[in-house]
């Protein structure tokens, strides 16, 4: 079956821009969890979703950060006002239920984000 | 420990040989526990989770044990082969936290 996706892959774009990101999950995962990676570092936990439950922000860095999910399904990561340290790998991941419970996480392929 | 620990950062060994490294985690509010493999160019991919004190999987030439009391897990890697070089992750916590991984690189 399909896996989780995200779009696009490579995202370049100029200082003080604003940039979406989207992710689909796998159908039918009801968590839905965004990281990222920059240059050097570990995987940075930004924000999850589960369910109709208020998403868990506590990872995002600033308030240049937000996230939606529609329908419980597609989620969209916007960074309004681009900054250079911005730039990274954005990955999105979905699982069934609740990772601390024990279900498996399945990451998407990655945007590629640079700031110019 | 506040956050998820792992060592040694990076290592490298010969084709054959056989290693092993850490994942250290809050030992309060354990629920999970979770190995991915991260090649580069590709997304993690799920290796273990494991829940219980003393749980021990095994995939293949990867095996990995869970002590929940003190708080750590090993990932052993059995006659390493050059496609075994990767990042490592673990992450536990009830928010999932990462480590920041151990860089194996396996020469031939």
């Amino acid at each position: 079956g399909a896996g989780v996706s995200q779009s696009p892959s490579n995202k370049v774009t100029e200082k003080g821009k604003d940039v979406e990101l989207r992710c689909d999950p796998i159908s039918g995962h009801t968590a839905l969890y965004w990281y990222r990676q920059s240059l050097g570092q570990g995987l940075e936990f930004l924000i999850y979703f589960q369910g109709n439950s208020a998403p868990d922000k506590s990872g995002l860095p600033s308030d240049r950060f937000s996230a939606e999910r529609t329908g419980g399904s597609v989620s969209t990561l916007t960074i309004q006002r681009t900054q250079q340290e911005d730039s990274a790998v954005y990955l999105c991941a979905s699982s069934l239920d609740l990772l601390f419970m024990g279900d498996t996480q399945y990451f998407g392929p990655g945007t590629r984000l640079t700031v110019l | 420990i506040l956050n998820v620990e792992q060592s040694p950062q990076s290592l490298h060994v010969q084709e054959g040989d056989s290693t092993n490294f850490t994942c250290s985690f809050p030992s309060s509010n354990f629920y999970a526990l979770h190995w991915y493999r991260w090649e580069t160019a590709k997304s993690p991919e799920a290796l273990f989770v494991m829940t219980l004190n003393g749980d021990e999987k095994k995939k293949g030439r990867i095996s990995a044990t869970l002590n929940t009391k003190e708080g750590y897990s090993y990932l052993y890697i059995k006659g390493s082969q050059p496609e075994d070089s990767a990042t490592y992750l673990c992450a536990g916590g009830n928010d999932m936290r990462f480590g920041a991984g151990t860089r194996l690189t396996v020469k031939p």
